[in-house]
């Protein structure tokens, strides 16, 4: 079946130091990939996609690369701010499915 | 413009109860889901409705769950005889679809179920 595995958190950064969050999935086919961001206390947001191998998605300074050979979709980051501690998800939409299928999430907490 | 609502945004039960979470998706978006999150099993998909075609009720954890979607806009899910192991925030989303395209779900806040 389909499956993402993230990095356990919580991850305790200092602000301005570098993010990188792990993300490996399992799927047939090609799948979409994501990343959702959730800020305390509120809602599930879109952060980043990439809908095929190789691309690059980025959005307020994160990104994350489609890598086929390693079945992977990484966040970094090169200097989070206070203002990014939130949980991460790591999510994939299997081909032909609508659904989305969740990692596990990952807290970020940064430190001034 | 307005995003997807959910109500109640907290709701307290007494195990065997039945309750029912409602959501209000953005105007014009023909997908619907519903999704849990809760601490032992992150966030899972429940169930999907997409315009008039039968809904995918693949993720529905037992027969104690269902939902509908009424006039292809509101969804209401139903939780009969509630357990302890229901408690979880259900979280629902809506995206517009066609053309054999999936587009960004937009979720809600939320809907916050406590079992006691």
């Amino acid at each position: 079946g389909n499956s993402v595995t993230q990095m356990e958190g919580p991850v305790t950064l200092s602000e301005e130091a570098f993010l990188t969050i792990n993300c490996t999935y399992t799927a047939t086919g090609y799948p979409s990939l994501f990343w959702y961001v959730q800020y305390p206390g509120e809602g599930l947001q879109l952060l980043l996609k990439a809908t095929k191998a190789d691309d690059k998605g980025s959005n307020k300074g994160f990104e994350a690369t489609y890598r086929k050979e390693t079945t992977s979709f990484h966040l970094e980051k090169g200097s989070v701010q206070v203002s990014d501690s939130a949980v991460y998800f790591c999510a994939l939409r299997a081909t032909g499915r609508r659904a989305l299928t969740f990692g596990s999430g990952t807290r970020l907490q940064v430190q001034p | 413009g307005a995003g997807v609502s959910q109500s109640p945004s907290n709701k307290v039960t007494e195990k065997g109860k039945d309750v029912e979470l409602r959501c209000d998706p953005i105007s014009g978006h023909t997908a619907l889901y519903w999704y849990r999150q809760s601490l032992g099993q992150g966030l899972e998909f429940l169930i999907y409705f997409q315009g008039n075609s039968a809904p995918d009720k693949s993720g529905l954890p037992s027969d104690r769950f269902s939902a509908e979607r009424t006039g292809g806009s509101v969804s209401t899910l139903t939780i009969q005889r509630t357990q302890q192991e229901d408690s979880a925030v259900y979280l629902c989303a809506s995206s517009l679809e066609g053309g054999g395209i999936s587009y960004e779900q937009y979720f809600g806040p939320g809907t916050r179920l406590t079992v006691t």
